[in-house]
């Protein structure tokens, strides 16, 4: 069955630094995501990307945050300047598209950012 | 704006039925989702309402009163590998997440 696949899953970095987190979603999909899910809270959404660009974006989406789609398979999320409360698993997810952009987003297995 | 509410936690005997409610307020409504998510997993898809019922599948079931702003997610035969967090989401666009109910299923 085909999934989505995030790299690396675990990601430890000093503040200030730049993090750079992957995703490779699924092939036939058109819709891509990332939200973030800050540890006992709820699933936040960041952004979501079509047609090569960004489609829509949250609050938190600010310009610390940038999206790249560098090929035909990879979905990047990069976060400049790392503060402490960017610690959080980031998933990234992805939808075929056919019955909304919502439905049926498959979810990748997380990157945990720890930001020391 | 957008507000989704669910019970933080339940408990539940194996073997047992449960039902775990949400409600919503939103601007804007393009169906009901549920997903499930175990600790430290990604959530995944469990369900879609976007008309007014229930929708069957397997031991999961989903219902949805769109005048009501009201959904539940109902488990039937319960097992111990159903303990886990599900979430409702209202999938609009983008998909917003409330903050979900963690299932226990006891012995």
């Amino acid at each position: 069955e085909p999934e989505v696949t995030q790299t690396p899953s675990h990601q430890v970095t000093q503040m200030g630094q730049e993090v750079i987190l992957r995703c490779v979603p699924i092939s036939n999909h058109l819709y891509f995501y990332w939200y973030r899910q800050i540890l006992g809270q709820k699933v936040e959404f960041l952004v979501s990307f079509y047609n090569n660009e960004i489609s829509e974006k949250s609050e938190i989406f600010d310009d610390q945050f940038s999206v790249e789609r560098p090929d035909g398979s990879n979905f990047t999320l990069k976060i400049r300047s790392t503060k402490l409360e960017d610690s959080a698993m980031y998933f990234c997810a992805s939808s075929e598209g056919s019955r909304g952009p919502s439905y049926e987003q498959y979810f990748g297995p997380g990157t945990r950012l720890t930001v020391t | 704006g957008q507000n989704i509410d669910q019970p933080t936690e339940m408990t539940a005997t194996e073997g047992a039925i449960v039902q775990i409610n949400c409600t919503y307020q939103t601007s804007g409504f393009n169906g009901l989702f549920w997903y499930q998510q175990h600790a430290g997993e990604a959530p995944t898809f469990l369900s879609y309402n976007v008309l007014d019922g229930l929708e069957e599948k397997g031991r999961f079931s989903s219902f949805l009163s769109r005048s009501k702003g009201y959904s539940y997610l109902l488990l039937k035969e319960l097992q111990m590998k159903d303990s886990a967090s599900y979430l409702c989401a209202c999938g609009n666009t983008p998909l917003v997440f409330g903050k979900g109910t963690r299932l226990s299923v006891i012995a």
